[in-house]
């Protein structure tokens, strides 16, 4: 069983929808909870970041984590064009020295 | 400001041969890694560095081979290449592991044919 486990779509939308991209995971040691965006070709780039449970917002985006369900959530409203990629969570855990990615989901937001 | 800088961006190699990603950041970041990215599979930790002189293996260290002589530097050498190394190769940095925040390269696309 993979530690991280997210679906990799693609996930396609209409512009201006509400997006949910999820993970789950099964290592209760991780504390630190990330999502990379990564468009087409290009290196990821850190979208979010939320160190144990509750939820964190950044204008559209809120990103949420349930740590007993071990189940983390990218939520992403009035969604655009501009947001079709590759979005990739992540975590770790204190004393690790990398991060644990999951594979990835492909998001198409349609105009 | 660059940050991480990796080249070259392409290259194609026959079976066999031998070759060097480089990988270089200006931000004075300790943590340098190299990670490989293959369809569907997310991103897996070939070895990372958490200063110089100090290497790491990562999950799929076999075939690689890595330096850190400088801050800045962390190039990651394959000997022998073979058509299972195909893939996208990232280099990252971060300030250091606590943060996870880290900042990726361009990749670099190797084929070995």
């Amino acid at each position: 069983q993979k530690e991280v486990e997210q679906d990799p779509g693609p996930l396609s939308v209409p512009e201006g929808a509400i997006v949910s991209l999820n993970c789950t995971y099964s290592n209760s040691a991780f504390q630190y909870f990330m999502w990379y965006r990564q468009y087409s070709r290009k290196g990821p780039e850190l979208l979010m970041y939320t160190y144990s449970s509750g939820n964190k917002e950044d204008g559209r985006f809120t990103a949420q984590v349930d740590k007993s369900s071990k189940y983390i959530s990218l939520f992403i409203r009035d969604s655009q064009p501009s947001d079709s990629a590759t979005y990739l969570c992540a975590m770790s855990a204190t004393g690790r020295r990398a991060l644990t990615f999951g594979s990835g989901t492909r998001l198409q937001v349609q105009p | 400001n660059a940050g991480v800088t990796q080249t070259p961006k392409f290259r194609i190699l026959k079976i066999g041969q031998s070759m060097t990603l480089q990988c270089t950041q200006d931000m004075n970041h300790n943590y340098m890694y190299w990670y490989r990215q293959d369809p569907g599979m997310g991103l897996k930790l070939i070895y990372y560095s958490v200063g110089a002189g100090i290497t790491d293996k990562g999950e799929v260290p076999n075939g690689y081979n890595v330096s850190r002589s400088t801050t800045e530097d962390f190039p990651l050498r394959l000997e022998l290449a073979a058509p299972s190394q195909t893939s996208v190769y990232f280099c990252a940095s971060s300030y250091n592991s606590g943060a996870n925040v880290l900042t990726f390269g361009a990749g670099s696309r190797l084929t070995v044919l």
